[in-house]
């Protein structure tokens, strides 16, 4: 079956603009993690969903950063005004009912020039 | 602040012996720990997990221990291969299903 998959793999945008980054979770599974991965680092906790909801929020950055999963599947991770420093590896996960089961996808490499 | 500390960004090793990787955490809360794998354009994949009661777990090639008075696990890999060569994060988890990552060991098996 589908693992998960993130799109687009490459975004460049310049300072300021807007983006938006989707994340297509294995189906069935309730659970979604965005993280975002900069250079020499290890993932870094951005959002948890389980269904619709964003069961924690608390590792968004700042309020340039949201984001939704309307109907519990595909989740879209929203920057506004970006910045030189959002530039990173953007990680979604999806996952079943047990805290083992994280699918990462291949990550979506976001640019900000 | 790193809560979860991985000091040795690489190591090589060669094939058919063992790799040991570390890992380092501050956070007494943390009640699961994982290890995972990734391969360059790929995202992490889990590899070996181990309760915060426990302290050791194995699959096959792979063994974490877990010291909790130190606060300090490992990864054994034995014996190594060269399939093996990847980078390897560490991670722990807080009640909420928020995980806190390594910065990562790159491990290379020589051939």
């Amino acid at each position: 079956g589908a693992g998960v998959s993130q799109t687009p793999s490459n975004k460049v945008t310049e300072k300021g603009k807007y983006v938006e980054l989707r994340c297509d979770p294995i189906s069935g599974h309730t659970a979604l993690y965005w993280y975002r991965q900069s250079l020499g680092q290890g993932p870094e906790f951005l959002i948890y969903f389980q269904g619709t909801g964003a069961a924690d929020d608390s590792g968004l950055p700042n309020d340039r950063f949201f984001a939704v999963r309307p109907e519990g599947s595909v989740s879209t991770l929203k920057i506004q005004r970006t910045e030189r420093g959002d530039s990173a590896v953007y990680l979604c996960a999806s996952g079943g009912s047990s805290y083992n089961e994280q699918f990462f996808g291949p990550g979506t490499r976001l640019t900000v020039l | 602040d790193q809560q979860v500390k991985q000091n040795s960004p690489s190591l090589s090793v060669q094939e058919g012996r063992i790799s040991i990787l570390n890992c380092d955490y501050t956070n007494s809360m943390f009640d699961y720990f994982l290890w995972y794998k990734k391969y360059p354009a790929e995202g992490p994949t889990f590899l070996i997990s181990i309760s915060s009661i426990k302290d050791k777990n194995e699959d096959g090639r792979f063994t974490v221990f877990l010291n909790k008075s130190a606060k300090h696990l490992s990864l054994h890999i034995v014996p190594s291969q060269p399939g093996d060569s990847a980078v390897y994060f560490c991670a722990a988890r807080v009640t909420g299903n928020q995980f806190y990552f390594g910065t990562g060991t790159s491990l290379t098996v020589i051939p």
